[in-house]
């Protein structure tokens, strides 16, 4: 079965500077691979999505993550991170199984944003 | 595009007591899942629906837990009797068949006292 690690439960950055979140998955063959992010009180929204076209994905807001086949990590990465940024994300790897799409998320990653 | 719809909001129930969750996905989409989400993970699938059938309920805690999409369209999860550990918060998503991307509501944030 697929599943992800997200290696950090909680990053605090300060406005302006990079952000990196963390994501190793583990699966058998080349997987897909998402991250979501979810704001205070609102649903989960898809910012990227990994599915072998090529292995630096860009997102929305600025957010991009690179698939490292040999490290099995999605890492998430934005140059500069804005206030609005702060919220919780997701890892999220995809699987079809007896032709259905299951998805697994990670644990979750909080970003803190600081002025 | 209407989105996933959702109600309630928010639901505060005693223990063994009993509540229900409704969830519309968006017209069309033939996948619907129902998440649990308790404070500080990540959401858990509970069951998942392709059009009226169930097509994995492995983590469904079927002694208290059920669920049903008539027609295809809109789904009830039902809780009966709730338990302290079910606070949390239960999200739906759908899905087109075939699309590898989810579509979330709101979600419904349940508080057991």
């Amino acid at each position: 079965a697929q599943s992800v690690t997200q290696l950090d439960s909680h990053v605090s950055v300060s406005e302006g500077t990079p952000v990196l979140l963390r994501c190793n998955y583990s699966s058998s063959y080349s997987p897909s691979l998402f991250w979501y992010v979810q704001h205070p009180n609102k649903g989960l929204q898809l910012l990227l999505k990994y599915t072998s076209a090529a292995t630096l994905v860009k997102g929305i807001n600025g957010f991009e993550a690179e698939f490292k086949k040999s490290e099995t990590s999605f890492h998430l990465t934005k140059p500069s991170a804005h206030m609005s940024d702060a919220a919780e994300y997701f890892c999220v790897v995809s699987d079809w199984v007896y032709n259905f799409n299951k998805f697994y998320f990670g644990s979750g990653t909080k970003l803190n944003v600081k002025p | 595009e209407a989105g996933v719809a959702q109600s309630p909001r928010y639901k505060i129930i005693e223990k063994r007591q009993s509540v229900a969750f409704w969830c519309n996905p968006i017209s069309g989409h033939a996948t619907l899942y129902w998440y649990q989400q308790i404070l500080g993970q990540g959401p858990k699938l509970l069951i998942q629906f392709q059009n009226n059938g169930v097509v994995d309920d492995s983590q469904l805690p079927k002694d208290r837990f059920s669920a049903e999409r008539l027609k295809g369209v809109d789904s009830t999860l039902k809780i009966q009797p709730a338990k302290l550990e079910d606070s949390a918060v239960y999200l739906c998503a759908s899905s087109p068949w075939g699309r590898e991307k989810l579509f979330f509501g709101s979600g419904t944030q349940l508080s057991v006292l």
